[in-house]
This record gives C-alpha cells, structure tokens and sequence, in this order.
C-alpha cells in the first residue's frame, strides 16, 4: 500500500456543486495532516492542516477518519476559482519529512 | 502562513552548465528545508532535506554529487545542478519546515518555484 493515495480525477463539476476527494494514509501513527491546493505551473500552497478529526475554513471542511485511515475534503459553493489540484500529505513514519499523495485534479465549470 | 523566496525563478541554460537556486525563508529561521522535483503532469517528488549546518539527506535514486545542497544558515539553501542536461528541465521547489507563526513543526511552505529548460 503507498503511503499515500489520492484518487487522480479529473472530478469536473458546475459552479455551485458541492464535492469531496479522499486521501487514504497508511500511518496509522500520523497525528497531522495537509491538505494543499496547486495552480497549473506554481507553487503548492498550504489550504488546511488538520490535527484532531477536521478543520473548517468557509467553504472548506477537512475531515479526519482515523478508523480508515483516511481524510476528505468537502469543498461548498464551488467557484471556478477552484479548479486546481489538490495534494494531501502526511508526515512519513519517522517524521522527518511529508509525503505528499499525486493529487486530485478539480475542473470547476460554469 | 510562512514567506519563502526563491530564486531566480526561471533559468534556461546550455547542457554541460552548473546552476545554482537559493531559497530564503525570509520571516522565520528554518531548521530544515526541502527540495524537491516537479515534472509536468507529474507529483512532487523529494530530492533531499537541507538541514542547517549539517550534510543534506538525499532520497533513494538522486545523487548527491549532481545535485549539491548547502545550508549555511537558517534562513537561506541552495541547490546547485552540476553539468545540467535537457533531463534535468523540471520545476525545482523548495519549503520551508519550522515553528513559523505558530503553525505546526510538520508544516511546510513552500518557495514559488524555478522552471530549468536545459538546452
């Protein structure tokens, strides 16, 4: 099993839908988590960190499973704004460093 | 969140030149930094931890002779490609990990990016 897993997409959607992705870990000793959003050609960028079982930010809500270990996330309200890919990462078992899943791929779409 | 530059942010080069990127965390001390490797439609993948004043750790498979890192302080790393060829053209990113505004030590952010074309 990767260490870390996201399902690739595309999830194409219309303005306004609501939609979720998972992120399957399998550290079962990871105590944060990371959700990042990456535009086309730039940086990853820090959306949400989660720590116990979710973080909501407005339309933005990251929950935590730790019984399946995994995390989603439920973007509201859609925006064409959205559309970007979103990495999940996890600190590696010895904690030193992230790992980061390949991303999912969101197409908003008025 | 933290503030990490990067820099230059765009080279193209002829094969066989050595290039050299900094990264700065320019509000905080970073203990540690990363670099890492993006090809197009591809995942992040880690090259290396730069931790300041000590040997960076490299991943399985990068070789550290090609790919030179330096972390002489806290706030600044380098990378420097030795005798790049068109295989090396990739999106270089580095981050940044430490205790910056509060956030978590797991946290990273991340520098904005250099393209390498090799000629």
């Amino acid at each position: 099993r990767k260490e870390v897993e996201q399902d690739p997409g595309p999830f194409n959607v219309p303005e306004g839908a609501t939609v979720a992705f998972n992120c399957t870990y399998s550290n079962s000793a990871s105590q944060s988590f990371f959700w990042y959003r990456q535009d086309c050609r730039k940086e990853p960028k820090l959306l949400m960190s989660v720590y116990s079982s979710g973080n909501e930010d407005g339309r933005f809500t990251a929950q935590l499973n730790r019984a399946s270990q995994y995390i989603s996330l439920l973007i509201r309200d859609s925006k064409l704004s959205d559309s970007a890919t979103y990495l999940c990462a996890v600190p590696s078992g010895d904690g030193n460093k992230l790992v980061f899943g390949a991303g999912t791929i969101l197409r908003v779409k008025s | 969140g933290a503030v990490v530059s990067q820099h230059p942010s765009r080279v193209i080069c002829k094969s066989g030149t050595s290039v050299k990127i900094e990264c700065r965390s320019l509000d905080f001390q970073a203990t540690t930094m990363f670099w890492y490797r993006q090809f197009p439609k591809q995942s992040l993948m880690l090259m290396a931890t730069s931790n300041e004043g000590s040997k960076a750790t490299y991943e399985q498979g990068v070789e550290k002779d090609k790919f030179l890192i330096n972390h002489a302080s806290l706030t600044l790393s380098t990378l420097t490609v030795t005798s790049a060829h068109p295989e090396d053209s990739s999106f270089y990113i580095c981050s940044s990990q430490g205790l910056a505004g509060g956030g978590s030590y797991n946290e990273q952010f991340f520098g904005p990016g250099t393209r390498l074309t090799v000629l």
